[in-house]
């Protein structure tokens, strides 16, 4: 079976410090990876996407960068923190074909202070 | 783009049904999901929608109105586990597979 792994759970961090969330997919071969924020209360946005190694799509302007070095593994990274990239991080992967939806990782929650 | 509505927030009563509608306006639609997310953790699928009608999964119905963009959630039974947020979300034809969603329905089941 699939299972996805997303670290560290919580992390508290300094403005203006680096930041590297890790995710990784077992199980699987080639799959679609996500990463999408939350803020409180509100709804998910998506941040990145990649269909394969070394393929990422930025679907907003931002203070982040994501990567994929490998097939299943997924990096989502920042240089230089900002208030405003406190949130509730979460990773995802699907299949790329068919009628499938989204298995989450348990999220990382990230207060910047 | 898409844009995609439901409401807020909604409260009921244990052993009372709840119907969370939600609706969207996109281009390349191809199928409307529910998630359900207790405060603090991750998203978990509740149910898939591609073609017009009705999809029961015990307590839980989904249904969908491709031509009307519409969709609901039906909770039956409501059980105080029940009170989450339930998240909308629609996949359009496109590269990655993306799914866009709604801001959630915070639902408060009261005993």
């Amino acid at each position: 079976s699939q299972t996805i792994h997303q670290w560290p759970a919580t992390l508290v961090q300094p403005v203006g410090s680096p930041l590297s969330l890790e995710c990784t997919v077992e199980g699987t071969s080639n799959p679609n990876l996500y990463w999408y924020r939350q803020a409180a209360g509100r709804g998910l946005q998506l941040l990145f996407y990649s269909v394969g190694i070394g393929q990422i799509s930025s679907e907003v302007p931002q203070n982040l960068s994501a990567s994929r070095p490998q097939d299943r593994q997924f990096i989502l990274s920042s240089k230089k923190l900002l208030l405003s990239d406190s949130g509730f991080y979460l990773c995802a992967w699907s299949r790329d074909r068919g009628h499938y939806g989204y298995t989450f990782g348990s999220g990382t929650r990230l207060t910047v202070v | 783009g898409q844009n995609i509505d439901q409401p807020t927030e909604m409260t009921a009563t244990e052993g009372a049904i709840v119907q969370i509608n939600c609706t969207y306006q996109t281009s390349g639609f191809n199928g409307l999901f529910w998630y359900q997310q207790h405060a603090g953790e991750a998203p978990t699928f509740l149910s898939y929608n591609v073609l017009d009608g009705l999809e029961e999964k015990g307590r839980f119905s989904s249904f969908l109105s491709r031509s009307k963009g519409y969709s609901y959630l039906l909770l039956k039974e409501l059980q105080m586990k029940d009170s989450a947020s339930y998240l909308c979300a629609v996949k359009i034809k496109a590269a990655g597979n993306k799914l866009t969603f709604g801001g959630g329905t915070r639902v408060l089941v009261k005993p």
